[in-house]
């Protein structure tokens, strides 16, 4: 079964400091795209970033930048810099096939000015 | 403004009582999903659509129905509610395969 598990339900990060979530999942499959997604309190699910399966780069986006390890199957999201808006639940998530999701349950972000 | 709209936002109803949850996007989009999001399980897949009366299961159906008609539209059915679907529910669309997905707002049912 295709699993997205992440350890932490919930993390603090100071404002300005440094914060990594962690993510691991469980698959067989070759091809397949890995995604974060915020959700502040509206609830709107945001996409934050995205890494192919097939690139050795690790994806960044501004204040946001992956790590990427293929064969551990990790991949964990660092945000640089944290602000008060950076405060959502983040989720971690595996697409494979056309249309196929999982997703992770979610870590909690809180940022403390 | 490009968007995925869902209807209603909020519904409480009662076991047993029919109801629809209406998804259209204005994008043109190929792909749709359904998602129903529950504390600690995050976001699971119900249905997914990839194309106009093309439509397939996720990880969790039992106890849903859905229509791709048209392209914009892609509803979704409870045909009999029980109070352990209770959720908050997400429509989402996407141009193509490797395209990035948009949600709507989220609608909050609740069943009594």
């Amino acid at each position: 079964a295709q699993t997205v598990t992440q350890s932490q339900p919930e993390m603090s990060v100071q404002e300005a400091e440094t914060v990594t979530l962690s993510c691991t999942y469980d698959t067989s499959e070759s091809d397949y795209y890995l995604f974060w997604y915020k959700q502040p309190p509206s609830r709107q699910m945001i996409l934050v970033i995205r890494q192919e399966a097939y690139k050795q780069q690790n994806a960044t986006e501004n204040r946001f930048s992956v790590n990427f390890q293929k064969a551990a199957k990790s991949f964990s999201l660092k945000i640089s810099d944290s602000q008060l808006g950076d405060a959502a639940m983040y989720f971690c998530a595996y697409r494979f096939g056309g249309q196929n999701f999982v997703f992770g349950p979610g870590t909690r972000l809180s940022v403390l000015p | 403004e490009a968007q995925v709209t869902q209807n209603p936002r909020y519904l409480i109803t009662v076991t047993g009582k029919k109801l629809t949850v209406t998804c259209s996007q204005n994008m043109n989009h190929e792909y749709m999903s359904w998602y129903r999001q529950d504390p600690g399980l995050g976001l699971r897949q119900i249905y997914y659509s990839m194309n106009v009366e093309v439509t397939d299961k996720g990880d969790v159906p039992e106890g849903y129905k859905v229509s791709r008609k048209e392209k914009r539209n892609f509803p979704l059915i409870l045909e009999s509610p029980s109070p352990n679907q209770t959720s908050l529910y997400f429509c989402a669309s996407r141009l193509g395969r490797t395209y990035e997905q948009y949600f709507g707002p989220g609608t909050r049912l609740t069943v009594t």
